[in-house]
């Protein structure tokens, strides 16, 4: 079974609209984290938002929000205001277990985000 | 500024070569990692490192080893290219941290193309 699912094919949003990326994860392990990556045309991955299983609160970084939702093991990006320059491929990626210097990131499939003038 | 580099952004090859992949990063930082992406597929781990002069596989390890004689630089190879290899690689760092520390800094990549 997938560890991260992101299905959604491709998505769309006008500029300055808001727009919600979808991740669902599956992990039987109470401690872990939720981080998301974008990848734009030129090929690097760029950390946006972290989300820690025992977070209280959803975590914000400017303009991304992470809406997490424990129970359903979903972990969606929220990006605020889009901008032309959000236009990329979106990762969802978990860390299972608690950090160490041997813990690694399993990564969904990605979602490519395209944003309209 | 976390500062990962990629020795090319673009390499081709022939099949049978060996091919040498290197990666550098300046922040100290402990665990080292060689992803794949290809469409589809996403980012998949072939090999990481911990340590220097430590190494374990990842998901698709086959075809590929890995040497990390200095903690800067992680190099991944290829002993004989196949063009089931043509692929984006990734090289990323992190510190063994906790929470938002144990966050993975990218490379550009290498898009290799092996004809």
């Amino acid at each position: 079974a997938q560890k991260i699912t992101q299905t959604q094919p491709g998505m769309f949003v006008q500029e300055k609209e808001a727009v919600t990326l979808d991740c669902t994860y599956d992990t039987s392990d109470p401690s872990y984290g939720l981080f998301w990556y974008k990848q734009p045309s030129s090929g690097e991955m760029i950390f946006l938002i972290y989300q820690g299983s025992y977070d209280q609160q959803n975590a914000t970084e400017g303009r991304y929000s992470l809406n997490f939702q424990k129970a359903r093991k979903s972990a969606n990006l929220v990006i605020s205001a889009s901008q032309l320059g959000d236009s990329a491929m979106y990762f969802c990626a978990m860390r299972e277990g608690l950090t160490g210097a041997n813990s690694k990131l399993t990564f969904g499939k990605g979602i490519t985000l395209s944003v309209r003038p | 500024d976390v500062k990962v580099t990629q020795s090319s952004r673009y390499l081709v090859k022939r099949t049978g070569e060996k091919v040498f992949l290197e990666c550098v990063q300046d922040m100290d930082h402990e665990n080292m990692f060689w992803y794949r992406q290809d469409p589809g597929l996403g980012l998949r781990l072939i090999y990481f490192s911990y340590d220097v002069k430590m190494k374990e596989k990842g998901d698709i390890p086959e075809g590929y080893s890995v040497s990390r004689e200095k903690k800067e630089r992680f190099s991944l190879i290829l002993e004989s290219a196949s063009t089931n290899q043509t692929s984006m690689y990734l090289c990323a760092s992190k510190n063994a941290g906790t929470g938002r520390k144990d966050t993975q800094y990218f490379g550009p990549g290498t898009r290799l193309t092996v004809l």
